[in-house]
């Protein structure tokens, strides 16, 4: 089951901050954050993981709930580079899952001048 | 380091015909994922190599579906008999076992069955 992602789309003006969410109803061992443009690949944000939390940009962090399985992703003083589709991708925990992530159903950003 | 490379990058097939798609990880990746995404959905996981191994394949893929990954290098992935419902992106990601599984992705494959 692919982890639920809030809001669906948000719309800032540059300079603004915003907030995605992530919710899974597994236990989780790490989550993956990524953004997409349109007609490229996923590029790689920022990992978190059981028992610990990584920053991964200067401007971009998140935090990792564990006992909630719930993942936030905190963009701050926004810039019209972060326009694109944030995904979180979720590794279960447990050991047998060799990595393969799941993805939520994605979160389109737009950042207006 | 040059990336993901994934090849061709454009597909145009009639319902019916095969297909097969090549995927370059970076170099030093023992991982090998592939993953199929269609419009307005997140990445869906298909099939997962370590090395040479195909160590797990997702239950919804069909049996048309099959992976290889000669030598624990370059990966492909051939949909036979392609139907219109096969129709949608097909991504690669790579990761170094032990470096938190990072999976880097290629740009893709778009696959259209007329």
């Amino acid at each position: 089951q692919q982890p639920v992602q809030s809001p669906q789309a948000v719309i800032l003006r540059e300079g603004e901050d915003a907030v995605i969410n992530c919710s899974s109803s597994k236990a989780l061992y790490s989550v993956h954050w990524y953004r997409q443009k349109h007609g490229e690949a996923p590029v790689f944000l920022m990992i978190l993981l059981k028992g610990g939390e990584q920053k991964g940009h200067e401007k971009i962090s998140a935090s990792f709930n564990e006992k909630k399985q719930q993942s936030s992703l905190y963009l701050t003083a926004s810039q019209l580079s972060y326009s694109g589709t944030y995904f979180c991708g979720t590794e279960d925990a447990g050991g047998t899952s060799y990595g393969k992530l799941t993805f939520g159903q994605g979160t389109i950003l737009t950042v207006h001048p | 380091d040059t990336g993901v490379s994934q090849n061709p990058r454009h597909k145009i097939t009639k319902r019916g015909q095969n297909v097969t798609f090549r995927c370059d990880p970076i170099s030093e990746h023992n991982r090998l994922y592939w993953y199929r995404q269609t419009l307005g959905q997140g990445p869906e996981f298909l099939t997962y190599f370590q090395n040479e191994a195909q160590l797990e394949k997702s239950r919804l893929l069909s049996d048309r579906f099959s992976a290889e990954r000669p030598k624990g290098s370059f990966s492909t992935l051939e949909i036979q008999r392609t139907e219109q419902g096969d129709s949608a992106m097909y991504l690669c990601a790579s990761s170094s076992q032990g470096a938190k599984n990072i999976q880097y992705f290629g740009a893709g494959t778009r696959l259209s069955v007329l």
